[in-house]
């Protein structure tokens, strides 16, 4: 039973213009959100997360935003580039549930020039 | 510099054949566990520790033990390795059991035949 998904196996884009991943979650328990970034040959490494008591955080060009009535989280990367192209997982938590990250299945990003 | 380092970064053995997969990090985090990564189902929890000594299964267990007798190090061990074991495995570890960013190794991609 996939808990997060990431429907969404692959996306391309055209370098400049944003690049939105998508992320749906079914266990109302989960309290916290994070996505990673994974290149080729590389551990996933942290982007950026947000509290399920927000609806919105910002870093630079990567903006988190989520809908918790819907249980839907979402990525917005902009303006994309090229080196932008890798893999997003989407992850989710439950506080005092040991750390454990519920991942989904990823999506692959392409940003081309 | 702070980093989770695995080793093997790869590894191909046969059915039955005993290996230890290691990993260590260099930034005294309490929390560390092993996760894999298999296509269309993104990274999944095999075994965490919380701390030395404490350990416990994740959500994918069977066919692995892990042991934590030095905080830095937590090696992944799988007694009778069987082909669908074949994955990518990532090493991770964050500050506590209530730090939800978690820091990855470069992984170790592992083939059973």
């Amino acid at each position: 039973d996939q808990q997060v998904k990431q429907n969404s196996p692959s996306l391309s884009v055209q370098e400049g213009r944003i690049s939105i991943l998508n992320c749906d979650y079914t266990n109302s328990m989960f309290d916290y959100f994070l996505w990673y970034k994974k290149y080729p040959a590389e551990g996933p490494t942290f982007l950026i997360s947000i509290s399920s008591i927000k609806d919105k955080n910002e870093d630079g060009r990567f903006t988190v935003f989520l809908n918790k009535s819907a249980k839907h989280l979402s990525l917005h990367i902009v303006p994309s580039q090229p080196g932008d192209s890798a893999v997003y997982f989407c992850a989710a938590s439950v506080y005092n549930q040991g750390g454990k990250l519920i991942f989904g299945q990823g999506t692959e990003l392409s940003v081309k020039p | 510099e702070a980093q989770v380092t695995q080793n093997p970064r790869y590894l191909i053995t046969v059915t039955g054949k005993k290996l230890t997969v290691t990993c260590s990090q260099n930034m005294n985090h309490e929390y560390m566990s092993w996760y894999r990564q298999d296509p269309g189902l993104g990274l999944r929890q095999i075994y965490y520790s919380m701390n030395v000594e404490v350990t416990d299964k994740g959500d994918v267990p069977e066919g692995y033990k892990v042991s934590r007798k030095e905080k830095r190090n937590f090696p992944l061990i799988l007694e009778s390795p069987s082909p669908n074991q074949t994955s990518l495995y990532f090493c991770a570890s964050s500050l506590t059991r209530n730090s939800y960013e978690q820091y990855f190794g470069p992984g170790t991609r592992l083939t059973v035949t």
